[in-house]
């Protein structure tokens, strides 16, 4: 079985500094799919960015990019230039590319304290 | 491009009272899923379904829950009697899951129940 895991319960971060959230995973499989989505306070579940095993080069999404260690098993977020609007719930999420499910693994979640 | 809608957004309820729970995902997303968080269990998947069939219902807590996928539409989750520990956020989320790669789910604003 899968497992993700979020060691932050919580993080802060002054506005316009860059923060990096920690995750950790644990699997068999080789092809699969990792998501870092955000929760603000509206409980909306945003999708942030995606990464696939097998692509090396780590994703990127404007202020958003990702660190991928396959072998360590480990999926950081790093936000730069943090906004208020950042504040808000981050949850890394597992999916395996095989198969016939579409089922996501979550972690237990980051709250991120976005400071004036 | 209206997103995943939910409906009812609240609802209230007293235990042994049956609730139905609405989704209509995104159109042309072939794929749908339930999920429920809570502060103890976090997020987890419900059920899912593919081109309105469910693949994976493992994680129905038990038979009070079901869910149905009568078109491509629309879906419902049914709690029939409902009991206090019922209370949660039900996500509804839709994926365009097929040949093309793109796994991403995109959820619905999500329904917070509460059985008294």
């Amino acid at each position: 079985a899968q497992t993700v895991t979020q060691s932050q319960p919580e993080m802060s971060v002054q506005e316009a500094e860059t923060v990096t959230l920690s995750c950790t995973y644990d699997t068999s499989e080789s092809n699969y799919y990792l998501f870092w989505y955000k929760q603000p306070p509206s409980r909306q579940m945003i999708l942030v960015i995606r990464q696939e095993a097998y692509k090396q080069q780590n994703a990127t999404e404007n202020r958003f990019s990702v660190n991928f260690q396959k072998a360590a098993k480990s999926f950081s977020l790093k936000i730069s230039d943090s906004q208020l609007g950042d504040t808000a719930m981050y949850f890394c999420a597992f999916m395996k590319r095989s198969g016939n499910t579409g089922k996501l693994i979550f972690g237990q979640g980051t709250t991120l304290q976005v400071k004036p | 491009d209206a997103g995943v809608i939910q409906s009812p957004r609240h609802e209230v309820t007293e235990m042994g009272q049956e609730v139905t729970l609405r989704c209509k995902p995104i159109s042309g997303h072939n794929s749908l899923f339930w999920y429920r968080q809570t502060m103890m269990r976090g997020l987890e998947l419900l059920i899912y379904f593919n081109n309105n069939v469910p693949i994976d219902d493992s994680g129905m807590p038990e038979d009070r829950f079901s869910a149905k996928m009568p078109n491509a539409s629309f879906s419902t989750l049914k709690i029939q009697p409902s009991e206090p520990r019922d209370s949660a956020v039900y996500f509804c989320a839709s994926s365009p899951r097929g040949t093309s790669g793109s796994h991403e789910q995109y959820f619905g604003p999500g329904t917070r129940l509460t059985v008294t």
